[in-house]
């Protein structure tokens, strides 16, 4: 089955301390994205990749990281320098950027204690 | 970034009621737009794309206004499981990434 994997799926961490998301799809897509969900509100883009070894900063990318080694995996840091950090991130793909439709992971819920 | 605006609603309608939402996007030069469905806590799912000559799937029709810079999503016939938020996206016409608005929920009573 092909798809999107997020892990994990709860976390939990205090305040200060780096934590790294996990996002791996087998979709062979170029395209992949991180965006962060706050309670009634829409998702708001982190940083995305067009192709591997390259990333941009989307709208609200300071006090995260990513990383693109490789084609399938895409992880996101959340680093003590993110002042609100409790949120749902959701990481996507698509085929390319603007090429349709993102397919989804089943997202990570971070809570900050 | 461009803006992409839905009223948040919510929108409460009995079973079998038909529902309209409308969104509005800031950017003149946007390509592609979407539908998805956001079920409480989960991620969103692709409903439908938007075409330029309006587009249906079942009880469900979405069309674009590129001249007044809108797109609306119909429902016939609401049935309860289509209690959802409602997400609107707009790729970028330069970047083409996705912009997303906030959502309009949606409650189906019986």
């Amino acid at each position: 089955d092909g798809g999107i994997t997020q892990s994990p799926k709860y976390l939990f961490r205090k305040e200060g301390q780096n934590v790294t998301l996990s996002c791996e799809q087998n979709l062979n897509h170029d395209a992949m994205y991180w965006y962060r969900q706050d309670p009634g509100q829409g998702l708001r883009l982190i940083y995305y990749s067009q192709i591997v070894n390259d990333f941009q900063k989307g709208d609200i990318a300071e006090g995260y990281s990513v990383s693109r080694e490789k084609k399938e995996s895409f992880p996101l840091t959340v680093t003590s320098a993110q002042k609100n950090p409790t949120a749902f991130y959701l990481c996507a793909s698509s085929v390319r950027t603007g090429a349709g439709e993102l397919f989804f992971g089943e997202g990570s819920r971070l809570t900050v204690l | 970034r461009k803006e992409v605006e839905q009223d948040p609603g919510p929108f409460n309608v009995p079973e079998g009621a038909t529902v309209a939402f409308n969104c509005t996007y800031s950017n003149s030069a946007s390509q592609s737009f979407f539908w998805y469905r956001q079920d409480c806590r989960k991620e969103p799912k692709l409903l439908m794309s938007v075409y330029s000559s309006g587009n249906e799937d079942g009880r469900f029709t979405a069309q674009l206004n590129r001249a007044s810079q809108y797109i609306s999503l119909l429902i016939r016939d609401s049935k309860l499981s289509d209690s959802a938020t409602y997400l609107c996206v707009v790729n970028d016409g330069g970047s083409y990434i996705p912009t997303f608005g906030r959502g309009t929920s949606l409650i189906v009573h019986p």
